[in-house]
């Protein structure tokens, strides 16, 4: 499967700070999903688009799908301890289809 | 509700033996996923599954590695002969039909804790 590229490989801030992480694809998907992975644990599911142009919140987080299908971003506002994690983007071609999935943004918060 | 669930969480075995790690996915999920996690190459999808039925086996790396979903609730992921290059995080998710709407569940793909194997 395809690899997406993902940026920034790794962000170390301070609490309060805001974030912000993207995803490319040289070919579309039709749906976009962001995961956070803690250590030791499998991913757990943040936010998933399924529109281009949505922009969809969740708490502190806020993520969107690119018009062209080809990217997506992730926002976190006002960081918090808790959030230190691997962050992974997913693109999915057609429902019901496997994952691909970018390498990861490592977070490091620190109080 | 339960989510997915994976065994044995830990593995560490010698090279050459037979490993079989095992998932049961969400009840009521009618797809199911297994991924590779390692270092190198990241998440990797090794095969999955639709209605109990291989759809896609094009990850799986060579003979060595095989995979069975005999009935809705149960599936298995197989090495054999184990070598050291297969050391990873084995992930299994599920998930269900879409609705055809769109919405938070529409085929979300939920991932087990992962089996940690070590083949030395």
């Amino acid at each position: 499967g395809q690899q997406l590229n993902q940026s920034p490989q790794s962000m170390f801030i301070q609490e309060g700070e805001d974030v912000s992480m993207n995803c490319t694809s040289s070919s579309i998907f039709n749906t976009w999903l962001w995961y956070k992975q803690d250590p030791g644990e499998g991913p757990v599911l943040l936010i998933a688009l399924y529109k281009a142009g949505e922009l969809t919140s969740n708490g502190r987080l806020t993520a969107q799908f690119g018009i062209t299908r080809k990217d997506s971003f992730l926002n976190i506002s006002a960081s918090i301890p808790s959030d230190v994690g691997i962050y992974f983007c997913a693109g999915q071609k057609l429902a019901g289809y496997a994952l691909n999935f970018g390498k990861g943004t490592s977070l490091l918060v620190t109080p | 509700d339960a989510g997915v669930i994976q065994s044995p969480r830990h593995e560490v075995t010698e090279m050459g033996q037979e490993v079989t790690l095992r998932c049961k996915p969400i009840s009521g999920h009618n797809s199911l996923f297994w991924y590779r996690q390692t270092m190198m190459r990241g998440l990797e999808l090794l095969i999955y599954f639709n209605n109990n039925v291989p759809i896609d086996d094009s990850g799986m790396p060579e003979d060595r590695f095989s995979a069975k979903m005999p009935n809705a609730s149960f599936s298995t992921l197989k090495i054999q002969p184990s070598e050291p290059r297969d050391s990873a995080v084995y992930f299994c998710a599920s998930s269900r039909p879409g609705t055809g709407e769109s919405g938070s569940d529409q085929e979300t793909q939920y991932f087990g804790p992962g089996t940690r194997l070590l083949v030395l």
